[in-house]
């Protein structure tokens, strides 16, 4: 099946840094999304990405579609302690229609105050 | 309220025991799927379905059995739990019109003696 490497696997920052984390796969996909996971939680969705290209923000979050369609990125601009977390990549698994999603091996964020 | 809620959250079992997880959902959504996570290895789809009494594998089923009598419910039936399914298991939902995004319930953490 198709795979998706995250990196890094896990990042500390201080308080207010930014982060930037990304998602490559050697397969093109339709769809990229990205999910966070809180401790003791189940993933929940911050960004979904249609279109090769696009970038699309929500809050302090940016993520981006890679134009090779290969790759996607995510950027967390001063980041706060609830940031703190798992960043997960997903994408279709089989091409688009599929609707099962293949999940990237997460990036665990820490944020020192 | 929650929109994907599961039972039990937390399950202690035996070898050999056979157990059941459920997954409620109130999104009128039509797909529904079950996930394990292990440390570092991520989300692994382990059966979804489309509709009620649609079953198909996912990459991980062997081990594993589910029901989908009503299109709110999805339950996930371990036969005889060994060790090694112990895990995080995440139910999530999807619909056709929202394309590949899916959404996650709270989780099960189980632990098989």
């Amino acid at each position: 099946g198709q795979q998706l490497n995250q990196s890094p696997q896990s990042m500390f920052i201080q308080e207010g840094e930014d982060v930037s984390m990304n998602c490559t796969s050697s397969s093109i996909f339709n769809t990229w999304l990205w999910y966070k996971q809180d401790p003791g939680e189940g993933p929940v969705l911050l960004i979904a990405l249609y279109k090769a290209g696009e970038l699309t923000s929500n809050g302090r979050l940016t993520a981006q579609f890679g134009i090779t369609r290969k790759d996607s990125f995510l950027n967390i601009s001063a980041s706060i302690p609830s940031d703190v977390g798992i960043y997960f990549c997903a994408g279709p698994y089989s091409g688009a229609g599929s609707y099962q999603l293949t999940f990237g091996k997460g990036t665990k964020l820490s944020v020192i105050p | 309220d929650a929109d994907v809620t599961q039972t039990p959250r937390n399950r202690i079992t035996k070898t050999g025991k056979r157990i059941m997880l459920e997954c409620s959902q109130t999104k009128g959504h039509d797909r529904m799927y079950w996930y394990r996570q292990d440390p570092g290895l991520g989300l692994r789809l382990i059966y979804y379905s489309f509709d009620v009494k649609d079953i198909n594998k996912g990459e991980i089923s062997d081990g594993y059995s589910v029901s989908r009598q009503a299109q709110a419910k999805f339950s996930l039936s371990l036969e005889s739990a060994i060790p090694n399914q112990t895990a995080l298991y995440f139910c999530a939902t999807g619909s056709q019109g929202i394309g590949e995004t899916q959404y996650f319930g709270p989780g099960t953490r189980l632990l098989v003696l």
